[in-house]
């Protein structure tokens, strides 16, 4: 079975500040996938990023950045200089390769920026 | 593109009653959709997996008579919640794996949130 831990519930930072949501993910699978979703009080959840476990080149878009460690099976989300708008609740989850693999969702990281 | 057309966004009804969430296909094929339940500030959890023109697979816990779906197009899967009770209040939320989204991934609908009085 797979398990993805996000193990702080919420964090609150001041604008303009980094802010780094922790993922650790449990498989005993080696072809997989890990995402990240954003879910803002509107509910919709909204997808950020996708990676291939067997890539684990880290990637920047704008503000966002992702860290893969297969060696810690950890898939750490970065947020630079946040915003007001970046307040959210954060979902990393993990699904098998092959077919139309079920997501395992975390419990979420609930970020908050204050002004 | 890859959007998924959820309706009601929000119902309230009655115990007892039954109600009927629609998710929808817009610019693509869904032969699978995921369909999830989210109590307050907890995390998604799935009931179900529907596929096009078969019985859907619940996951374990999950009363199939009480979560009756339905996938008879390749546009379109229902989750209807039958005699509904107060502890059926929850955030109901499907899914679609899309293939051509960013190499692939899931899109969401924009979820129902679902009062029972």
């Amino acid at each position: 079975a797979q398990k993805v831990t996000q193990a702080q519930t919420e964090i609150s930072v001041v604008e303009k500040e980094d802010v780094t949501l922790d993922c650790v993910y449990e498989t005993r699978d080696t072809t997989y996938y890990l995402f990240w979703y954003k879910q803002p009080p509107s509910g919709e959840l909204v997808f950020l990023i996708r990676r291939n476990s067997f890539d684990e080149q880290n990637e920047i878009s704008g503000r966002y950045s992702w860290n893969f460690q297969k060696s810690t099976s950890s898939f750490n989300f970065t947020i630079t200089a946040s915003q007001v708008v970046d307040s959210a609740v954060y979902f990393c989850a993990l699904s098998l390769s092959g077919g139309y693999q079920k997501v395992t969702f975390g419990t979420g990281t609930k970020l908050q920026v204050i002004p | 593109g890859a959007v998924v057309s959820q309706h009601p966004s929000r119902v309230i009804c009655k115990s007892g009653t039954s109600v009927k969430i629609e998710c929808r296909s817009l610019d693509f094929q869904a032969t699978t959709m995921f369909w999830y339940r989210q109590f307050p500030k907890q995390s998604l959890m799935l009931m179900a997996t529907s596929n096009e023109g078969s019985k859907a697979t619940y996951e374990q816990g999950v009363e199939k008579d009480k979560f009756l779906i339905n996938h008879a197009s390749l546009t379109l899967s229902t989750l209807t919640v039958t005699s509904a009770h107060p502890e059926d209040s929850s955030f109901y939320i499907c899914s679609a794996r899309v293939d051509r989204l960013a190499n692939y991934g899931y899109t969401f609908g924009s979820g129902t949130r679902l009062t029972v009085v």
